[in-house]
């Protein structure tokens, strides 16, 4: 059974910065890509940010490119996603997800609870 | 990297057939047969319902189908249930490791 558990959400300022984690109960987490997915209050689904199961790869939709950066530990089975100069569109519940079979690794089989990003001054 | 395009709302009775449309473009939908379907529930995490455009994973019920027509892609809900009330996404890979949701469709079950 695979357990995703994201933190680090909270109320930040316009401009400022913001680190999510996610952490994985998942054997063989460094075989598997991981996305942030979000979802703004009252709103539909976005997704944010895409890391191949051994880094090496990271693609960012155009709405955070440049400002947000996603990265994993795959030693401490966690997943990041660093956020600078947040705006206030960012707000959001932001979501971690993975795939069931890496080959496949554009679905979301498995989510987290999300943790909700709040900007505002 | 516009949304796809999906009815804000569709409803129906119990036990009739609801389809919900998800229309892209040539860039997304209409080139990949990588669509997918989420049933979010309020206060929940998304459920994957349907992939590879009508493919279901192991636990979902046959009531749930999927299908696609050029830039066009459906959801349709087969005698539908009270628990199927929950707002549905639809997913398309984007092209250059991209990927695209719609904006979601809300199913009242009257």
């Amino acid at each position: 059974q695979v357990q995703l558990v994201e933190s680090g959400g909270g109320v930040v300022q316009p401009g400022r910065s913001l680190r999510l984690s996610c952490a994985a109960s998942r054997v063989n987490f460094g075989s598997y890509s991981m996305h942030w997915v979000r979802q703004a209050p009252g709103k539909g689904l976005e997704w944010v940010a895409v890391i191949w199961y051994d880094g090496s790869e990271k693609y960012y939709a155009d709405s955070v490119k440049g400002r947000f950066t996603i990265s994993r530990d795959n030693s401490k089975n966690t997943l990041y996603l660093q956020m600078n100069s947040v705006r206030a569109e960012d707000t959001a519940v932001y979501y971690c997800a993975t795939p069931e079979d890496d080959a496949s690794w554009f679905y979301f089989d498995y989510w987290g609870q999300g943790t909700l990003v709040t900007v505002s001054s | 990297q516009s949304a796809l395009t999906q009815p804000a709302s569709v409803s129906g009775s119990p036990g009739q057939s609801i389809t919900i449309s998800c229309t892209g473009t040539s860039s997304d939908v209409g080139s990949y047969n990588l669509v997918s379907w989420y049933q979010q529930h309020p206060g929940q995490a998304p459920k994957l319902m349907i992939y590879d455009v009508s493919q279901r994973p192991s636990g979902v019920s046959y009531r749930f189908s999927g299908s696609k027509s050029g830039n066009t892609a459906s959801l349709t809900i087969s005698g539908l249930q009270a628990e199927d009330e929950a707002d549905y996404y639809c997913c398309s890979y984007a092209g250059s490791n991209t990927v695209i949701f719609g904006g979601g469709t809300k199913l009242t079950v009257l």
